[in-house]
């Protein structure tokens, strides 16, 4: 069964531009969640989609967007750039069962952005 | 807002050597306590789900035990490998969607 899978890997934008991230679950997980990490930091959640719908969001600006396609896919999107954006960006699947506490999350290899 | 607090920051063991680190959560509203492995140039990989229900869990030379009361869990390996080097996070669900990382543990083996 393949990973999760994020493009791109790498991506090199300027202050002000606005970035789109990719996910794609592992056949068969409906939920997809989003984490952003920098240095010095855990990885802070930033919002988790399920059935198209976000269920939950972080404690990041409305700069962060993101969204969920009927294949469960996902993309997040980062608006106007700050430098402080610069991270890793994790996505995480998980199947979404009834007990969604013990839910496993599958991460991804993630996207490492850079912005200039 | 809750905490969810690892320590140590990071640890160098000696090859062979046993080692043990501790994640610290919030003790009211405990549904679950998830652990996981990071490697460098790797993705997260799940160990462990520790439950209200749980007894130890065990994975090879690696277990974790859970105290919910006190609202701790220790993660334990037994005679270190080269190959235990990463980061190991532990992961709180507050609620059923948003999840509380620790900031890690990061384990280092001395050959």
């Amino acid at each position: 069964k393949a990973g999760v899978t994020q493009t791109p890997r790498y991506l090199i934008k300027t202050r002000g531009q606005q970035v789109t991230l990719s996910c794609s679950p592992i056949s068969g997980h409906r939920s997809v969640s989003w984490y952003q990490q920098t240095p010095g930091q855990g990885l802070q959640f930033l919002f988790e989609y399920f059935s198209e719908t976000q269920r939950n969001k972080g404690n990041f600006p409305g700069r962060f967007s993101g969204r969920q396609f009927s294949n469960s896919r996902s993309e997040m999107n980062v608006s106007t750039l700050e430098l402080g954006d610069s991270a890793l960006y994790l996505c995480a699947s998980s199947l979404a069962t009834g007990n969604s506490y013990t839910d496993t999350q599958y991460f991804g290899p993630g996207t490492r952005l850079t912005v200039l | 807002i809750l905490n969810v607090e690892q320590s140590p920051q990071s640890l160098h063991v000696q090859e062979g050597d046993s080692t043990n680190f501790t994640c610290s959560f919030p003790s009211s509203n405990f549904y679950a306590l998830h652990w996981y492995r990071w490697e460098t140039a790797k993705s997260p990989e799940a160990l462990f789900v520790m439950t209200l229900n749980g007894d130890e869990k065990k994975k090879g030379r690696i277990s974790a035990t859970l105290n919910t009361k006190e609202g701790y869990s220790y993660l334990y390996i037994k005679g270190s490998q080269p190959e235990d080097s990463a980061t190991y996070l532990c992961a709180f669900p507050s609620s059923a969607s948003k999840i509380i990382f620790g900031s890690g543990t990061r384990l280092s083996i001395r050959p």
